[in-house]
């Protein structure tokens, strides 16, 4: 059972592009959002994380925007360079209840070419 | 970076054999988690503890037991390997539930 849904699977951008992943839920008891950036061979890292009480988050080339109505959320890399070439997931964290866990989406390869 | 050590860091085995993958924290962290990273699956929650002696299910845990008998050292053990358990675990911690996750490097599993 999934309860976040990323797209795409994979994503190939030029450098200087935006890369755009997707990620939609269906528990609305979710409360924080956060994405995980995965270079190969190395496990997951926290890159920049989101609650729904805002509709957007920027940190530098990274921006988290968020649409509760719609419970959809979407990581946009600006100005993509090819050091960001890495596995992406969105993740989701109930607000309460035993199950307070990060539920993780299936993640998106993204491949930035120089 | 957080220092966790998982172990080993690569292992083939062989069906029906008892594998146990540790993961070692020197950050007192209370939180100690357990993934499995399977191609289009993601990252999935196998067992979590939430102190010593203190731990429960995860979102896939059949064929898994865990034990945390020391703040530092949580154990992954797979009793009876299946080819199905083939995977990279990944081993991480946290301060609050969950709050930031600190991930190990992983150990990849083979099991023939």
């Amino acid at each position: 059972q999934q309860q976040v849904k990323q797209s795409p699977q994979s994503l190939i951008v030029q450098k200087g592009g935006i890369s755009i992943i997707n990620c939609a839920y269906e528990n609305t008891a979710f409360d924080y959002f956060p994405w995980y950036q995965q270079f190969p061979g190395k496990g997951p890292a926290l890159l920049i994380a989101i609650r729904p009480d805002v509709s957007e988050k920027k940190e530098g080339r990274f921006t988290i925007s968020f649409n509760k109505s719609a419970k959809q959320f979407s990581l946009h890399i600006m100005d993509s360079q090819p050091g960001d070439s890495a596995t992406y997931f969105c993740a989701a964290r109930a607000s309460s209840g035993s199950a307070r866990q990060l539920t993780f989406g299936s993640g998106t390869q993204l491949t930035v070419l120089p | 970076d957080a220092g966790i050590t998982q172990s080993p860091r690569h292992k083939v085995t062989e069906t029906g054999t008892p594998v146990t993958l540790r993961c070692h924290q020197t950050e007192n962290h209370r939180y100690m988690y357990w993934y499995r990273q399977d191609p289009g699956h993601g990252l999935r929650l196998i067992h979590y503890s939430y102190g010593v002696k203190d731990t429960d299910k995860g979102e896939v845990s059949d064929g898994y037991s865990v034990s945390r008998s020391k703040t530092e050292d949580f154990l992954l053990t797979l009793e009876s390997a299946t080819s199905s358990q083939t995977s990279v675990y990944f081993c991480a911690i946290s301060e609050a539930s969950p709050g930031e996750l600190f991930f190990g490097e992983g150990s990849r599993l083979t099991v023939l």
